[in-house]
Parts: structure tokens; sequence; C-alpha cells
């Protein structure tokens, strides 16, 4: 298994300014994932954080909007810019100890409200 | 992506079984059906994972079908710490659906 923590674990912020979240894992993991749940929605996977090279978002998200950096196998960040009430969400960090369909783990969530 | 259909909502008595249903016929034939839970106000957990044949593990088993186009999570007993949504997701990427919001009455 794998212990995940996120840094904020909640803020409020003003439109137009950018949050950087952290993720920091126990273990060095081979795959990690960020997501969006949106208030009363199901999670939305935004990107997956590669190692060594840019992160491949999914559709509907782009880097210049949701960054993300991975230096090494236990840690990630993603930040949100240029904020607008839209992007109050839970952000959500997940590990995949092995690869792509396998078990993953979910961090406890860094809750974002954006004024 | 395959696309899934869970009924929106379910109730169950304590320590009875649980039956949810996945419906997911377009599922490809080498992605796993993983199912997952979101206790309220936690991210979601693992719960289990499958193939082809039925899977049993400590929290539940898994029911697939032979033609793999749905599949079945059954608790054998549901607590009331059971109670959260269930996702079903036929998926190599984790695609999280609407899922299964689990009530369990006393």
């Amino acid at each position: 298994s794998a212990v995940i923590s996120q840094k904020p674990s909640r803020d409020i912020c003003q439109r137009g300014t950018s949050l950087t979240i952290q993720c920091q894992v126990d273990s060095q993991v081979t795959m990690m994932f960020w997501y969006r749940q949106q208030p009363g929605q199901s999670l939305t996977l935004i990107a997956t954080a590669n190692q060594g090279s840019e992160a491949t978002y999914e559709s509907g998200f782009v880097i210049d909007k949701f960054p993300i950096s991975r230096p090494n196998l236990t840690f990630s960040t993603l930040t949100v810019s240029n904020m607008s009430p839209e992007d109050s969400s839970i952000y959500l960090c997940s590990v995949g100890l092995r690869g792509v369909g396998d078990e993953q783990f979910f961090g406890p969530g860094t809750r974002l409200t954006v004024l | 992506d395959a696309k899934t259909t869970q009924p929106n909502s379910m109730e169950s008595n304590e320590e009875e079984p649980v039956h949810l249903p996945c419906n997911h016929s377009t599922i490809s034939g080498t992605d796993y059906i993983h199912w997952y839970r979101q206790l309220p106000s936690q991210g979601p957990e693992y719960v289990i994972h499958g193939l082809t044949s039925n899977v049993n593990n400590r929290m539940a088993s898994l029911a697939i079908a032979e033609d793999r186009k749905s599949s079945t999570l059954i608790l054998h007993r549901a607590t009331l710490r059971d109670a959260a949504v269930y996702y079903c997701i036929p998926h190599k990427k984790l695609i999280f659906g609407q899922g299964t919001e689990l009530s369990v009455k006393p």
C-alpha cells in the first residue's frame, strides 16, 4: 500500500490568483495522477504526472491552466492557475504502485474555494 | 472508453448481503473491471478488481459475467461503515462514472 499526504488540506483563494498543491508519497511509485471532484459530482481525471517528462492531460484540461511537476518518484505538484469560482473543487492525488490498471491509492484531497 | 451503467442509489439493511450491479457492454477484451468506493468526505478506496474469473477478498466478492458485459459487487454482510458511493470502472485508466450511492439501514 501507499500513504499519501497533500498540502494544503484546504484553502480559500481570490479569483485570478494561482495555488500549488503538493502530493507526497511514502514510497517510490510508478504512476501518479491528479483528479478533480466538483461539488456533488464524481471524480474527473485531470492528468497523469510523468516523472522526468511533461504530464499527459485528459481532454478538456491544458497545461497552461493546470501545470504539473513530478521531479521524482515520490512527489508531484499541481498548480491551478488564474483561478475562477468554477475551479472550486476537491483536488485529489492518486498513485499506482506498478502500472496502469493496477490498484490505485488516493490522497485525502485539497478542498479549494475560489471567491 | 467503455460506457458503464450503474443504479444511482441502492438501499440495504445492516448485516444483509448487497449485490451492486454494473453493465459495461463495450468493455475491451483486456481491461480489468475495477471497483472503488468513496466514503463521505474521503478519497476513493480500492475494493476489488478482476478480469474474467470471480474474485474474492476480505472486503467483497466480484462476480463477472461470462461475456464480461456485466459484473456484480457483492458485500456479504453490509455494515453501517459500508455506506458509500461505489464505482465500477472497466478501464485501464481510472475513469469514474457516477457510481451507486449505497445507504445501509440499521
